[in-house]
């Protein structure tokens, strides 16, 4: 089964400090992995995609296919990175439908 | 902005009624995905649309039903709301080319009362 597990409900840092947001996934083939940021109860952009491997922000993740996870980095934090973070995973099905973890809100602190 | 719309922005009715949320896809972008948030669900996938046509089905109730139309907009269609129906609805849409790719829209929030 899919599935996609944040363990951190909630990262406090300061600012400056570096992030690193963990995700976990479950998947039997190759996943499409993505992470998504929502600001405030918005709607949510498309941060990263790992395919990509681009760096979006100063954030970046890489695919750990032996350890199954997918972690959000970023050397230094800024308090405008403070929002919510949802990894997901798509590709099992022709439908492309995105699977969500639980979320980790990233608290910057001045 | 994704180029993605709903309306409306927000929604407030009582229990045992029933609502339509509208959504409009990005100009060209073929797929319609419907996604609930929720305190103590999260972000789940409800349901998909390609070009007028169901494509796959999340943990969508039976209560709830949407349809997709000729010119592309979506509609997510919930009756008989109860208390629990309360979340975030969203709507994204993605094209063929690059169907991994979701643009999601700015949502619509249900309050049931």
């Amino acid at each position: 089964a899919q599935r996609v597990t944040q363990p951190e409900k909630l990262l406090s840092v300061f600012k400056g400090a570096p992030v690193e947001l963990k995700c976990n996934y479950s998947y039997s083939g190759s996943p499409e992995l993505f992470w998504y940021v929502q600001y405030s109860r918005q709607r949510l952009q498309l941060l990263l995609r790992h395919i990509s491997r681009e760096s979006i922000k100063g954030f970046t993740a890489d695919l750990n296919k032996g350890e199954t996870s997918f972690h959000l980095k970023k050397p230094f934090a800024q308090e405008e990175d403070s929002a919510m973070y949802y990894c997901a995973l798509s590709g099992e099905d022709s439908s492309y439908k995105l699977i969500f973890g639980s979320g980790t809100r990233l608290l910057v602190r001045p | 902005d994704s180029g993605v719309t709903q309306t409306p922005k927000h929604l407030i009715t009582a229990t045992g009624q029933r609502v339509t949320l509208r959504c409009s896809p990005r100009s060209g972008d073929l797929s319609v995905y419907w996604y609930q948030q929720s305190l103590d669900q999260g972000l789940q996938f409800l349901i998909q649309y390609y070009n007028g046509e169901e494509r796959a089905k999340g943990n969508i109730l039976e209560r709830f039903s949407a349809q997709q139309f000729p010119d592309l907009h979506s509609e997510l269609n919930l009756s008989s709301l109860e208390l629990g129906d309360s979340a975030l609805y969203f709507c994204a849409s993605s094209e063929g080319r690059d169907p991994y790719e979701q643009y999601f829209g700015p949502g619509t929030r249900l309050t049931v009362t």
